[in-house]
């Protein structure tokens, strides 16, 4: 089956370390893209790649870094200056960059900070 | 700025009855207009969607939007309303220029009450 694969599901930090989550797709799409949900807030874009090998800052992406190695593949690193990132981050992709595509989302990894 | 607005954070309705969840937009032009529903710690589903032509869309489980330009909504309906809906809405919109990435609302969560 295709679709977007996020794991873990769960991932639980200490403060000060670097924690990374993963975001596979097997759909072949060219755009990737990384959400923070927070209660009340909505999804905020963090990065965005709209091809392998370049990727964009979206709306609060510091504290956070992504890579875009090859096209299934844009995982996302939470780093330790990251002062508050527990929340449910959520990975999407998309055929093309073009807006008349559908966006797939995966099933989310919730990350706490213990 | 851009933005999109749901001005309801949280709305309760019976079992059978109809429903409105309301969707408003800041853009300088026509966006690309989209409902997802996200149920508890799942990613998101796709709904429906909006780029032109007739402004009322269908889309899956019975839902429909209606693209108003001159109040710039884009409000989700449904006639009758079944346990199974109760979920959280999101609605997003996003435009063909600039980065081409989807900017949501903070989302409506629905209760049915039997």
């Amino acid at each position: 089956d295709g679709g977007i694969t996020q794991s873990p599901k769960y991932l639980f930090r200490k403060e000060g370390q670097n924690v990374t989550l993963s975001c596979e797709q097997n759909l072949n799409h060219d755009a990737m893209y990384w959400y923070r949900q927070d209660p009340g807030q909505g999804l905020r874009l963090i990065y965005y790649s709209q091809i392998v090998n370049d990727f964009q800052k979206g709306d609060i992406a510091e504290g956070y870094s992504v890579s875009r190695e090859k096209k299934e593949s844009f995982p996302l690193t939470v780093t330790s200056a990251q002062k508050n990132p527990t929340a449910f981050y959520l990975c999407a992709s998309k055929v093309d960059r073009e807006m008349n595509t559908e966006a797939f989302f995966g099933q989310g990894t919730r990350l706490t900070v213990v | 700025a851009q933005s999109v607005t749901q001005p309801d954070i949280h709305i309760t309705v019976s079992e059978g009855a109809s429903l409105e969840l309301r969707c408003n937009y800041s853009y300088g032009a026509t966006p690309y207009l989209f409902w997802y529903v996200q149920s508890p710690g799942q990613g998101l589903q796709l709904l429906l969607k909006y780029f032109s032509g007739d402004t009322l869309v269908q889309g899956i489980k019975g839902f429909e939007a209606e693209f108003k330009r001159s109040q710039s909504s884009f409000n989700l309906r449904k006639p009758s309303v079944h346990w199974s809906d109760a979920a959280e809405y999101f609605c997003a919109v996003g435009m063909d220029t600039g980065r081409r990435a989807l900017t949501f609302g903070s989302g409506t969560r629905l209760q049915v009450q039997p």
